[in-house]
């Protein structure tokens, strides 16, 4: 069975400070591995997404994220954020036809 | 482009009344889902439906039914609701392949009373 775990419910950061959430996946087959975004009030949208090949994998607005195959992780990156980036985040994995969300991390950056 | 369209956006039921959850997409994607969103417990899965004809139950099918009515829509139905299924209901779709990603509608907030 897939399952997600998400390590951080809550991080608050100052702009301009660097961000990475823990994702950590378990599931038996080829995993194909999602970040997700939601801004307050809105519906879920991909941030990226990675299936095979290179496992960093650059996603819109500055995020990225690396695959760790040994340590079964797909932790999200960003260099620099701003107070936009205030959201919810989703680790995601999909096996066959089935999404399982992670718990989610509320990123709330200071201004 | 409208992609996938939830209706109600709010709806409020007294405890043992029941409702469908409407969900429509534009997108000609065979896969489609339902999910409910809590605090602390992210999005889990109703029911999801891998074509047109199919359902399956996810991680949390109790309390709910499904129907696939053609390839565009996928309602969600609570026959007697309770106060526990007070959330936020997402309904979403994809594409065939394991690295197609959801699109999804922008969800209907239940509360039962």
């Amino acid at each position: 069975a897939q399952s997600v775990s998400q390590h951080n419910h809550h991080v608050i950061l100052s702009e301009a400070a660097s961000l990475e959430l823990g994702c950590n996946y378990s599931y038996g087959g080829t995993v194909n591995l999602f970040w997700y975004v939601q801004y307050p009030g809105q519906h879920l949208q991909l941030l990226l997404k990675y299936f095979s090949g290179d496992p960093l994998v650059k996603g819109i607005k500055g995020f990225e994220a690396e695959f760790i195959k040994s340590k079964f992780s797909f932790n999200l990156r960003k260099p620099s954020v701003q107070w936009s980036d205030t959201a919810e985040y989703f680790c995601a994995v999909k096996g066959g036809f089935k999404t399982i969300f992670g718990a989610g991390t509320r990123l709330f950056v200071k201004a | 482009n409208a992609g996938v369209t939830q209706t109600p956006k709010f709806q409020v039921l007294k405890t043992g009344q029941s409702m469908t959850l409407q969900c429509a997409q534009d997108m000609n994607h065979n896969s489609m889902y339902w999910y409910r969103q809590d605090p602390g417990m992210g999005l889990r899965l109703i029911y999801y439906s891998a074509s047109e004809g199919t359902t399956d139950k996810g991680e949390v099918p109790n309390g709910y039914n499904v129907s696939r009515l053609n390839k565009r829509e996928f309602s969600l139905r609570l026959e007697s609701a309770a106060p526990s299924q007070t959330s936020v209901y997402f309904c979403a779709s994809s594409e065939d392949g394991r690295n197609t990603e959801a699109f999804f509608g922008q969800g209907t907030r239940l509360t039962v009373v």
